[in-house]
């Protein structure tokens, strides 16, 4: 399971308090990803960030914060607009070029309830 | 934007059938489609891929189908095994203003696969 590490595995939150989930990738992939997965709603792209210091939001960025300081590092903050946070957090990363071309990888997820 | 519809949403075979599951894509420019496998509470893990310039690939009992006129691909396992139980995704890419791709993600298919 090495290669992309999310922690932490489950999390608990006060309706209110902003949460920080952590992302890291020892792979030298340049392209990062946040998902959220809902039953039955599939894998859906919260933000994206393809270089260092730059990143963009996906379909669902509303309640939601990145930073791309460092390449290894794209955390997630759950913020208190985000109004529906309980859901499964999938973190995946990608090269941006050379083989495997676009291929993602995924991290073991954190599953956060909100209380 | 991409949409990517995937049907069905539930599949039950028995074991030693064939399993089909079917997806279709809105955006032309689509160039790759990869499908994932993901165990109850476990990372999604990319099972088999395709590019648009080739119209099938096969990987022991699994393949996948490329129609790109009709846009659409499709995932056929056969000789299932109880160990294919599991939810699996489609993607196709899409384009972003960076120049790279993203993914954007069918809704699943919880197959399952009777002893």
């Amino acid at each position: 399971d090495g290669g992309i590490t999310q922690s932490p595995k489950y999390l608990f939150r006060k309706e209110g308090q902003n949460v920080t989930l952590s992302c890291e990738q020892n792979l030298n992939h340049d392209a990062m990803y946040w998902y959220r997965q809902d039953p039955g709603q599939g894998l859906r792209l919260i933000y994206y960030s393809q270089i260092v210091n730059d990143f963009q939001k996906g379909d669902i960025a509303e309640g939601y914060s990145v930073s791309r300081e460092k390449k290894e590092s794209f955390p997630l903050t759950v913020t208190s607009a985000q109004k529906n946070p309980t859901a499964f957090y999938l973190c995946a990363s990608s090269i941006e070029e050379g083989y495997p071309y676009n291929e993602q990888f995924f991290g073991p997820g954190t599953r956060l309830t909100v209380l | 934007g991409e949409n990517v519809e995937q049907h069905p949403s539930t599949l039950s075979v028995q074991e030693g059938d064939s399993a089909v599951i079917k997806c279709t894509y809105s955006d032309s420019a689509s160039n790759y489609f990869p499908w994932y496998k993901q165990e109850l509470g476990k990372r999604p893990q990319l099972i088999i891929d395709i590019r648009s310039n080739v119209g099938e690939k096969k990987d022991q009992r699994i393949a996948v189908t490329l129609n790109k006129t009709a846009k659409h691909f499709s995932l056929h396992i056969t000789e299932t095994q109880p160990e294919d139980s599991a939810v699996y995704f489609c993607a196709a890419s899409m384009g972003t203003q960076g120049g790279s791709e993203k993914l954007v993600f069918g809704k699943g298919t919880k197959l399952t696969v009777n002893p």
